[in-house]
């Protein structure tokens, strides 16, 4: 059985720091999601990751997979409040579906 | 057509009532999806629909009920839900079931079983 595990669960960090966001799942696997949701909102896709080494960047939010350690990150440079939500990252290993983590509730404060 | 629609937004019902979700896409995407997610947890797979024809029910109980008219359009039929239904509801589609393909997820049906 899949397991996707997220942490820290929750975090809270002051605009302009940088943090990660970690990723570890249990089996095998070569494709790697991140999304985004705000209070009440559907989910966002960010990132798609398909292969070992990949490395996405969007903005301050860079994404990468290692797929050895079967651990992706979700590295935030310079957090602005505009960030605040609650970011998942979810993983298939081929024709089964989307297995998610529990979610990083990131809170940006001044 | 980018996007996923879902109606409606906000869904209050009663236990004896009979309701519809309804999801619509216009990507020409041959997978669909509903999910189910709870406060401040992760979405849940509920059904999975290929090709118009369901591929994947989660054990979900009865008394939700899916159906895909056609290649464009998901419903998903309610009757006699009870008061731990309450979610939202997420549609989400992607061009295939393959896993390099990408979900993308309507804005959701908010639920609220009295």
């Amino acid at each position: 059985e899949l397991k996707v595990e997220q942490n820290p669960l929750f975090l809270s960090m002051q605009e302009g720091k940088n943090y990660t966001i970690y990723c570890n799942y249990s089996t095998t696997s070569d494709r790697l999601y991140w999304y985004r949701q705000d209070p009440g909102k559907s989910l966002e896709s960010l990132f798609v990751l398909l292969s070992n080494g990949a490395v996405k960047q969007e903005g301050r939010l860079m994404a990468s997979l290692d797929t050895k350690a079967r651990l992706s990150t979700l590295h935030i440079t310079a957090a602005v409040h505009d960030l605040s939500a609650t970011y998942f990252c979810a993983v298939d290993i081929g024709g089964t579906p989307l297995v998610f983590g529990k979610g990083t509730r990131l809170s940006v404060i001044a | 057509d980018t996007e996923v629609t879902q109606t409606p937004k906000h869904l209050v019902m009663g236990m004896t009532n009979k309701k519809s979700l309804k999801c619509e896409q216009h990507m020409g995407h041959r997978a669909m999806y509903w999910y189910k997610q709870k406060a401040k947890k992760p979405p849940e797979l509920m059904f999975v629909y290929s090709y118009e024809k369901l591929s994947i029910n989660e054990s979900v109980p009865s008394r939700f009920s899916p159906e895909c008219p056609n290649s464009s359009l998901l419903n998903l039929h309610l009757h006699a839900l009870q008061p731990e239904d309450s979610a939202l509801y997420l549609c989400a589609s992607s061009p295939g079931q393959a896993s390099t393909d990408t979900q993308y997820f309507g804005p959701g049906t908010r639920l609220t079983v009295l």
